[in-house]
């Protein structure tokens, strides 16, 4: 089964450390999307590409979060300085434009700050 | 401001018995409506969708339907069984799907044998 792969499920870091994640999508792809699950907001967009362009970012805090995709098969998301609110699970999910059979998602990362 | 609304956060229904999931939306803009499901420590897969063109689809036990003058969606699972318990998204994107998809904020479905 393809799959979206997420680098690390789980991360503790203390406030003011450069967190990192890392998402490979599924291969043929063109579309990806970096969301963050809080108990408050739900599932909120950070950010999304399309054949590796950014399209929007318009749900990150500029001044700490950026996210990148330097090839087709990798897309990061950062956060420096990370802060205790930025706690959360981010998923990456992939899948084609037009996406009728919806986006796959990965598992997650676990982000904890403290 | 929420445009797309799962107001009950949480159902129980017994094994066998149909349970109801229900979406209602306010960007008349949408076009595409899906539904996802999550188990915890997963991520959300994707279970069932719907385009504005139709006002029901089927997939084995699960129907989704669409009320576009009421702004709603609904999800029926018939019958229920004690592995469709999870928590159930319910997304809508415009533009035939080429937009990112709009979540709500989940309902957790129990069902008990």
């Amino acid at each position: 089964d393809a799959r979206v792969t997420q680098t690390p499920r789980h991360k503790v870091t203390e406030m003011g450390q450069e967190v990192t994640m890392r998402c490979q999508p599924i291969l043929g792809h063109n579309t990806v999307f970096w969301y963050r699950q809080t108990m408050m907001q739900g599932l909120e967009l950070l950010a999304y590409f399309r054949n590796r362009a950014p399209l929007d970012d318009s749900g990150m805090p500029k001044d700490r979060f950026s996210a990148e995709m330097p090839d087709a098969t990798l897309a990061t998301l950062k956060i420096q300085p990370s802060e205790p609110r930025d706690s959360a699970v981010y998923f990456c999910a992939s899948g084609l434009s037009g996406g009728v059979y919806g986006y796959t998602f990965g598992s997650g990362t676990r982000l904890t700050v403290v | 401001d929420q445009q797309v609304k799962q107001n009950s956060p949480s159902l129980s229904v017994q094994e066998g018995r149909i349970s109801i999931l229900n979406c209602d939306y306010t960007n008349s803009m949408f076009d595409y409506f899906l539904w996802y499901k999550k188990y915890p420590a997963e991520g959300p897969t994707f279970l069932i969708s719907i385009s504005s063109i139709k006002d029901k689809n089927e997939d084995g036990r699960f129907t989704v339907f669409l009320n576009k003058s009421a702004k709603h969606l609904s999800l029926h699972i018939v019958p229920s069984q004690p592995g469709d318990s999870a928590v159930y998204f319910c997304a809508a994107s415009h533009d035939s799907g080429n937009t990112p998809l709009v979540f709500g904020k989940g309902t957790r479905l129990s069902v008990i044998a």
